[in-house]
């Protein structure tokens, strides 16, 4: 299988409440990130992930964490939902051997808080 | 910090007429430069890039793009647009040691009949 999928697509959540988003990138991408992209703006980089630990965290609090599995798939999650935290969530992964120029995007799971 | 700034929010132009989607960036070190494409309910689709080498690179469906570094500009071009160009376009650039792009806030090119 190819590219970066994620799921789910849409989610609603209520204001306070945990979320977790997940994705499955394709074999031999053991490098993710995840970017956040609010309505009319550009993506920004939440934090990534190499080998399952974090090694790279952009400004974004605690409640925002992740994780990785040796089956390149990862998940972030987000705790005490604000309404804020609207946007969509986009997940991005390449091989190790590539740089930041490898990436492959997934399609994204469009989160509303309400 | 990086910053990328993406002049023009909108553009609107005429089926075939020239584009010129312009991007700046803040970097004075040696850095990463990218376009990305956003079609609606899609991710975002690498469109061109710059490393290192010749300052004008392609893209296979027509775009190029010119990195100035004394400008530190890196504007995206095409001599023709389609309808089919119709997108969200991302300029973006990366450290060449950093672990994250940073990202325009994007200019919505929309191809008119």
């Amino acid at each position: 299988e190819t590219g970066v999928t994620q799921s789910p697509t849409h989610l609603i959540k209520t204001r306070g409440q945990q979320v977790t988003l997940r994705c499955s990138s394709q074999s031999g991408h053991n490098t993710v990130s995840w970017y956040q992209q609010a309505l009319g703006q550009g993506p920004q980089f939440i934090f990534q992930y190499y080998r399952e630990e974090e090694n790279g965290r952009g400004n974004f609090p605690p409640r925002f964490s992740g994780l990785q599995f040796p089956n390149y798939s990862s998940e972030l999650n987000v705790n005490a939902l604000e309404l804020d935290d609207s946007a969509l969530y986009l997940c991005a992964s390449r091989p190790a051997t590539s740089t930041n120029y490898g990436y492959t995007f997934g399609s994204g799971t469009r989160l509303t808080v309400v | 910090a990086q910053s990328v700034t993406q002049l023009d929010s909108q553009v609107p132009v005429f089926e075939e007429a020239p584009v010129e989607l312009r991007c700046n960036y803040s970097s004075s070190v040696s850095v990463y430069l990218f376009w990305y494409v956003q079609y609606p309910n899609q991710g975002l689709q690498l469109l061109l890039k710059y490393l290192s080498g010749s300052t004008l690179v392609e893209s296979i469906n027509g775009f190029e793009a010119e990195f100035n570094k004394s400008q530190t500009s890196f504007h995206l071009r095409k001599p023709s647009v389609h309808i089919s160009d119709t997108a969200e376009y991302f300029c973006a650039v990366s450290y060449r040691s950093a672990r994250q792009l940073t990202f325009g806030s994007g200019t919505q090119l929309t191809v008119l009949p």
